[in-house]
Formats: C-alpha cells, structure tokens, sequence
C-alpha cells in the first residue's frame, strides 16, 4: 500500500532556530515529491517540487532533501519566523497516476514561539 | 501559478439541508478540478475528479448522490453536500492543475453542521 509517513506530528520551536521536517514514503516508483505549507484554516501552498532524480531543492529559508534509495524526504527550515507556524504536508505522486493520485501525508504542525 | 478561489470561507447548516461549495480558477481554464476532504488534524483525502463538461468521478467510499459536483465551465466547479449530517463537518478544499507538475489549492471552505 502506497503511504507517506511524516514525522514529529508536532514540534515546537523558539524563533529563530532550525528545524528539520522527516517524510518516510513507500510510493514507488514516484514521479515527484513536494512539500505544502498549510495555514491553518487554509489551502496547501507549495514549497517544494522534486523529481525522483534530484537531492534537494531551495525555496528561500526552506530546504528540502531526497534520498530515493532510502525513500525518506526532509524539509528544513532555516531562521524561522512566527510566520511559519503551520502544517507542513509532504506528497508523492506516483508515476503511473495523474494528479488524482497524489498521495498525501498527515502532516507536521509546527508552532514556532517568540 | 493558477490562482484558485473557493467560496464560502466557512459555512454552518442545519442538519439535512443542501451546502454548495463554489470553486473557481481565476487565471486559468480548468478542465479538471479535484475535491479533497480534510479533517482536523488528518491528510487530505481525494473525494472526486471534477471533469469539464462530462461527470465527475468519484473516489472508492464516496457517495456520489450525496456529494454532487458540476463543472459547468473552464474556471468553476461546485460541491453540493446534499441533506448534510454532522459527520459531514469538515474541511473541504478543491485543487486545479495547469498541466505541468504543479498543482494549486483552494482557500479551503469549513462546514459545520448542526
């Protein structure tokens, strides 16, 4: 069964540091994996797009890594900032589906504190 | 990226009235929308492929009588909850594709109903 695994479910940090987003994937094969922030009460909004043939990919103070032979993702988030308390969704699409088959992770809430 | 606009934010009904949920791509024509279903502190779970112009189809579990979807037009599709229940509260987001590997998500809306 196709599932993605994220971890901690929760986590709690102080402004300014880092911290580091786990995503285990058994989806195979995939065609990409990305990362959402999901504002609370919100849509998903992109972060992150990775084919299976890329190791990491930057979007500003966010970071994300793939290890394909491991099949484990991680997003890291540098400096952070009272603006990125949210949930953090990782997702696989498979590569034999469309987008309807976008398979997605229960997600990481993330508080950062002042 | 599309832009992706749901209407209402929120939304509170009685038990056993009608709810419709209006998702439009602004920027963009849409062939195919996709409804998810997002409750507290779960993934989004795909309900339907909203097809322009033909019918929607309808993830396994998903009754399709209950949650009739239209997509009348490139940029609009809409979720009717028909004869809601409690169990049907929760967070609904619908999702456009631009065909490449990106998909955009709606704001979201929150039923609740009692």
């Amino acid at each position: 069964k196709n599932q993605v695994e994220q971890s901690p479910q929760s986590l709690i940090i102080l402004e300014g540091k880092n911290c580091t987003l786990q995503c285990n994937y058994t989806v195979s094969p995939f065609s990409n994996l990305r990362w959402y922030k999901q504002d609370t009460g919100r849509g998903p909004v992109s972060l992150t797009i990775m084919t299976f043939s890329e190791n990491t990919k930057s979007n500003g103070r966010y970071t994300a890594t793939l290890d394909a032979d491991t099949k484990q993702s991680s997003l890291h988030i540098t400096a952070s900032q009272l603006s990125d308390s949210a949930s953090y969704i990782c997702v696989v699409s498979p590569f034999s589906g469309g987008y309807n088959k976008l398979i997605f992770g229960a997600g990481t809430r993330l508080a950062v504190h002042p | 990226g599309a832009v992706v606009s749901q209407h209402p934010s929120r939304v509170i009904c009685k038990s056993g009235t009608s709810v419709k949920i209006e998702c439009r791509s602004l920027d963009f024509q849409a062939t195919t929308m996709f409804w998810y279903r997002q409750f507290p502190k779960k993934s989004l779970m795909l309900m339907a492929t909203s097809n322009e112009g033909s019918k929607a189809t309808y993830e396994q579990g998903v009754e399709k009588d209950k949650f009739l979807i239209n997509h009348a037009s490139l940029t609009l599709s809409t979720l009717t909850v028909t004869s809601a229940h409690p169990e049907d509260s929760s967070f609904y987001i619908c999702s456009v594709t631009t065909g490449g590997t990106e998909a955009f998500f709606g704001q979201g809306t929150r039923l609740t109903v009692v």
